[in-house]
């Protein structure tokens, strides 16, 4: 499969916690992208990390990147009803963007 | 930011029509253009990877006579599927690549084949 893994598959919490979502993959990147997904829409580009850089930060977003494990982790900080969506990560090796199988995360008012 | 358009966002059409789809990038040059299918609660599955005036490269799994990709232009890709049956009812989302390594992703076009 060209694809990795993320986990949770699924994810719900309160508004206003953090949420924080895993991914694997399989193969030597250039960078690790995370984008997010509403239902039935296309793709929202939200932070790439490059593989010499271990974390990064955007507003309420923090990823982090280890390549000896070949893993990543996106935190979504006190989070909003608007966060609700489907997160993807995808890793850009061998001028591919491969993405993984996504965490569907839902924010309870 | 720089678009992509994909047309047409959603189409209906009978088994065993061709239906195209287009991905124009509306304000760069793309050097790449990918194409991906994503069934419903899935993740987007790679189909091809296809580069301005040469043949798509196609992943494992996917049938170059049936998913037709031409990139005639540095700002216009097309994917055409052919012989449309129900199984090939999805969401098809491409790509466009910027020489810096960007990629920008069109809306998604949604397939439904009666």
């Amino acid at each position: 499969s060209q694809q990795g893994e993320e986990d949770p598959q699924a994810l719900s919490i309160q508004e206003g916690e953090n949420a924080t979502m895993n991914c694997s993959y399989k193969t030597s990147i250039n960078n690790l992208q995370w984008y997010r997904q509403n239902s039935g829409r296309g793709l929202v580009h939200l932070i790439l990390i490059r593989s010499n850089e271990r974390e990064k930060h955007s507003g309420r977003l923090r990823v982090t990147l280890d390549t000896s494990k070949k893993s990543s982790s996106l935190l979504i900080t006190a989070s909003r009803a608007a966060d609700t969506a489907s997160y993807f990560c995808a890793s850009l090796g061998a001028q591919k963007l491969v993405f993984g199988q996504g965490t569907r995360l839902t924010i309870n008012p | 930011g720089a678009v992509v358009s994909q047309h047409p966002s959603w189409v209906i059409c009978k088994s065993g029509t061709s239906v195209k789809i287009e991905c124009r990038s509306l304000d760069f040059q793309a050097t790449t253009m990918f194409w991906y299918r994503q069934f419903p609660k899935q993740s987007l599955m790679l189909m091809a990877t296809s580069n301005e005036g040469s043949k798509a490269t196609y992943e494992q799994g996917v049938e170059k006579d049936k998913f037709l990709i031409n990139h005639a232009s540095l700002t216009l890709s097309t994917l055409t599927v052919t012989s449309a049956h129900p199984e090939d009812s999805s969401f098809y989302i491409c790509s466009a690549g910027r020489v810096t390594g960007e990629l920008f992703f069109g809306e998604g076009s949604r397939l439904t084949v009666l």
